[in-house]
């Protein structure tokens, strides 16, 4: 059974600060790992996907990091905006079936103030 | 169309009674899922459909929970005789069958639902 779990569960940083959100996953065997943002009120916002062959993703000010053998995850955002508020999760695929079916993390729920 | 639509965007209902989710997918996509975002919970995986394959149903929680997709597009979520513990957000994704975006889900603004 795959078992995600993230840290910190909240976060509040002035605007323009780098931060970290942190991830882990227990199933070394993960074969893609996604991060997902939601807004209130919202789905979820698919922000990047590393597969296992790749160590990291970029997209603007984010970058995803992908460790397989130590069963971690980080997502950099780089000079936060009040924008960027929201829940991160991370999500990666059930041992058992395929597509995508995934085991998300309960979030990190992040407060970028002005 | 343009995302994934989930009807309707909220539901009350009183526990015991009967309730239908709906999902449409983007256009094209041939594979659909669902999830339940309970608070304290997260996310959990429901029920999965690809293309004319029989559903892969192992996350339903119990047997109140059925779920179909017909012709392949739009797909209903039932839940029979309604249980407070029901209450949660029901999200809705699709994603296409291969290709760069297979592995990429797209997901509805959810269906809320309140079981008093």
């Amino acid at each position: 059974k795959q078992e995600v779990t993230q840290i910190p569960a909240a976060l509040s940083v002035p605007e323009g600060e780098n931060l970290v959100l942190n991830c882990s996953f227990t199933d070394s065997a993960i074969y893609n790992l996604q991060w997902f943002r939601q807004d209130p009120g919202k789905g979820l916002t698919s922000l990047l996907l590393i597969q296992s062959s790749q160590r990291e993703q970029t997209s603007g000010r984010l970058n995803a990091s992908l460790d397989k053998s130590s069963g971690r995850s980080t997502l950099y955002i780089a000079a936060s905006q009040p924008g960027d508020s929201a829940t991160y999760l991370c999500a990666g695929p059930m041992p058992t079936g395929g597509g995508n079916k995934l085991t998300f993390g309960t979030g990190t729920q992040l407060k970028v103030e002005l | 169309g343009a995302g994934v639509s989930q009807s309707p965007s909220n539901k009350v209902t009183e526990k015991g009674k009967d309730v239908e989710l709906r999902c449409d997918p983007i256009s094209g996509h041939t594979a659909l899922y669902w999830y339940r975002q309970s608070l304290g919970q997260g996310l959990e995986f429901l029920i999965y459909f690809q293309g004319n394959s029989a559903p892969d149903k192992s996350g339903l929680p119990s047997d109140r929970f059925s779920a179909e997709r017909t012709g392949g597009s739009v797909s209903t979520l039932t839940i029979q005789r309604t249980q407070q513990e029901d209450s949660a957000v029901y999200l809705c994704a699709s994603s296409p069958r291969q290709g760069a975006g297979a592995n990429v889900l797209t997901f509805g603004a959810g269906s809320r639902l309140t079981v008093l």
